[in-house]
């Protein structure tokens, strides 16, 4: 089956610092994978994407490198912000005729000044 | 940009009730979709709609569950008696096809008495 597994929090890290917070995933096809993002008060935002292997999607300053070998989609950011305290959320599409996003479980960050 | 809109933000009813939630998707998507997020749990797809029928539904979407895009901007849906464990944030989606990311609304908060 298709299944997204990422790192349990909470995260946190003083601003500057390097993050990287991890996600693998199951699928049997060939999956589109992405980064939402949470903001308090907020709904879901699309954060970067990748739809083949060894894309790398990058927003932000955020990045995250569609590893099929290794079957992880891991998201990576150099120096943090405040700003970026949310919840993050890995995904997958199973394939490009499929209707469902199947997320992980989310990583609550937070990021102290 | 255009955004998915949902209203209201947060709905409280009473057990045994008919919830209506009510969405706006973005004007030039042709698909539709709802997710839940029970409290601290996962984001689950409900079901995905297109050319006025549903394309996929998940198991958790039983016949207490419908929905409708009763004009050409609204996209809804109702819960005929709804339990206490209805009770969680609802995600409406959109995207204009399939192989492009799904856009999220803020969200209705459902609380069930």
């Amino acid at each position: 089956g298709n299944s997204v597994t990422q790192m349990e929090g909470p995260v946190t890290l003083s601003e500057e610092a390097f993050l990287t917070i991890n996600c693998t995933y199951t699928a049997t096809g060939y999956p589109s994978l992405f980064w939402y993002v949470q903001y308090p008060g907020e709904g879901l935002q699309l954060l970067l994407k990748a739809t083949k292997a060894d894309d790398k999607g990058s927003n932000k300053g955020f990045e995250a490198t569609y590893r099929k070998e290794t079957t992880s989609f891991h998201l990576e950011k150099g120096s943090v912000q405040v700003s970026d305290s949310a919840v993050y959320f890995c995904a997958l599409s199973p394939d490009s005729s499929a209707s469902k996003i199947i997320f992980g479980s989310g990583t609550r960050l937070s990021i102290r000044p | 940009e255009p955004e998915v809109t949902q209203t209201p933000s947060h709905q409280v009813t009473q057990m045994g009730q008919e919830v209506i939630l009510r969405c706006v998707p973005i004007s030039n998507h042709l698909y539709f979709y709802w997710y839940r997020q029970i409290l601290g749990q996962k984001v689950e797809f409900l079901v995905s709609f297109y050319n006025n029928e549903i394309s996929e539904k998940s198991e958790i979407f039983d016949d207490q569950f419908s929905v409708e895009r009763p004009d050409g901007s609204n996209f809804t849906l109702k819960i005929r008696s709804t339990k206490l464990e209805d009770s969680a944030m609802y995600f409406c989606a959109s995207t204009v096809t399939l192989n492009q990311p799904q856009h999220f609304g803020d969200g209705t908060r459902l609380s069930i008495l």
